[in-house]
Parts: structure tokens; sequence; C-alpha cells
């Protein structure tokens, strides 16, 4: 099945400790996104990668890190520095050459204690 | 500086009767205008889009309107059903990487 999975769905973290989650997608596109959602907010972009090897910070990105070494992997780091990391992260893919239609995993619930 | 506002937190409705959720933008450059339906713990999915050389899309029992004057779009669904209750996003893109989200909508629908 092609698609775009997060992993874990359901992550606890101590305060002060950096926590990875995990994006892939088999999708084949060229674009990749972090977006965060905080109870009964919109979403809010974190970063963005249009290619490999490449990224740029998105409207909140203070506190977080990202990586694109490869083509289907788009991995965020929640640091320490990251004020209030409790919130629902969702990774997005999109095809460039298809439009400007972005497609999501099914989140992930990072709670920090 | 919230560029795509949705006014309305929540909305209800009669099931068989019809769901309007409005969107207004303020950035003249969106020119791509996108609606998603999300689950609570789930990802969003997409509906229906629009570009901006139209004013009107449909898909089944979702229409999409887009008035460019006023900066407005709204999403009809008819008939509503109980399956329909979830949280609506407008989204807007200016031809860039990445899209602009609303608030969101809650639409709950009685049956």
């Amino acid at each position: 099945d092609g698609g775009i999975t997060q992993s874990p769905k359901y992550l606890f973290r101590k305060e002060g400790q950096n926590v990875t989650l995990s994006c892939e997608q088999n999708l084949n596109h060229d674009a990749m996104y972090w977006y965060r959602q905080d109870p009964g907010q919109g979403l809010r972009l974190i970063y963005y990668s249009q290619i490999v090897n490449d990224f740029q910070k998105g409207d909140i990105a203070e506190g977080y890190s990202v990586s694109r070494e490869k083509k289907e992997s788009f991995p965020l780091t929640v640091t320490s520095a990251q004020k209030n990391p409790t919130a629902f992260y969702l990774c997005a893919s999109r095809a460039v050459s298809s439009g400007n239609t972005i497609y999501f995993g099914e989140g992930s619930w990072l709670t920090v204690v | 500086d919230q560029q795509v506002k949705q006014n309305s937190p929540s909305l209800s409705v009669q099931e068989g009767r019809i769901s309007i959720l409005n969107c207004d933008y303020t950035n003249s450059m969106f020119d791509y205008f996108l609606w998603y339906k999300k689950y609570p713990a789930e990802g969003p999915t997409f509906l229906i889009s629009i570009s901006s050389i139209k004013d009107k899309n449909e898909d089944g029992r979702f229409t999409v309107f887009l008035n460019k004057s006023a900066k407005h779009l709204s999403l009809h669904i008819v008939p509503s059903q109980p399956g329909d209750s979830a949280v609506y996003f407008c989204a807007a893109s200016d031809g860039g990487n990445k899209l602009t989200f609303g608030g969101g909508t809650r639409v709950l629908v009685k049956p």
C-alpha cells in the first residue's frame, strides 16, 4: 500500500529530553512537510523539504530540527529547546509535479511530562 | 497575522440538510484553495480543491465556491450525513511549496 507512515503513534517523554518522530513515504513524492496541531487549533508548519538534502524553516521552527537524507524519509527531532512540545504532529508529502495538494500521515501524539 | 480564517469554530446540522462552512483569506497571492476533513487523532484527508480561475468546483456531495473579490470561499455538503461529523480545515497556496491552514470548523451532524 502506498502512503505516509508516521511512528510512533503515541510517545511520552520527560521534559528536557530530545525525541525523534519518524516519517516515511513510498509515494515517490518530492516534497515533505511537518505540521503541528494543538488542541482546538489549526495546523502550523514547522519545516518542509522540497528535495533531498535541502529543507526550509516553516512558521514555528524554533526548538525543532529535521534531516532529509533520503527522498522517502523526513524525521523530525523535538529538542529540549522547544518550550511547549506536547502536541499532535503531522507529516505530509506532495508530488511537486502534480499540483498543490498535500497528503498527510496518521499523526503522532507527543506528550512531555 | 492569520492569513486564512475560519470564523465559525463549530457547526451543528441535522442529517440530510446542508452544511455550509466558510473561510476567509487576506493574501491576494493565494491562487489555490483546498478543504481537508479530519477525525480526532488522525491525519487530515483531502476533500476538494479549487483554482482561482474557477468560482465553483463540485465532487459528489461536496461543492466549493470561491469569491475572489471578497476573498471568501465556502464548502457545501449536501446532504449531510453522520459520517461527515469531523473537523474541516480550509487551506490556501500562493503557488509556492507550502499550504496555509485555517483554524478549523468542527461539524456535528445529528441523526
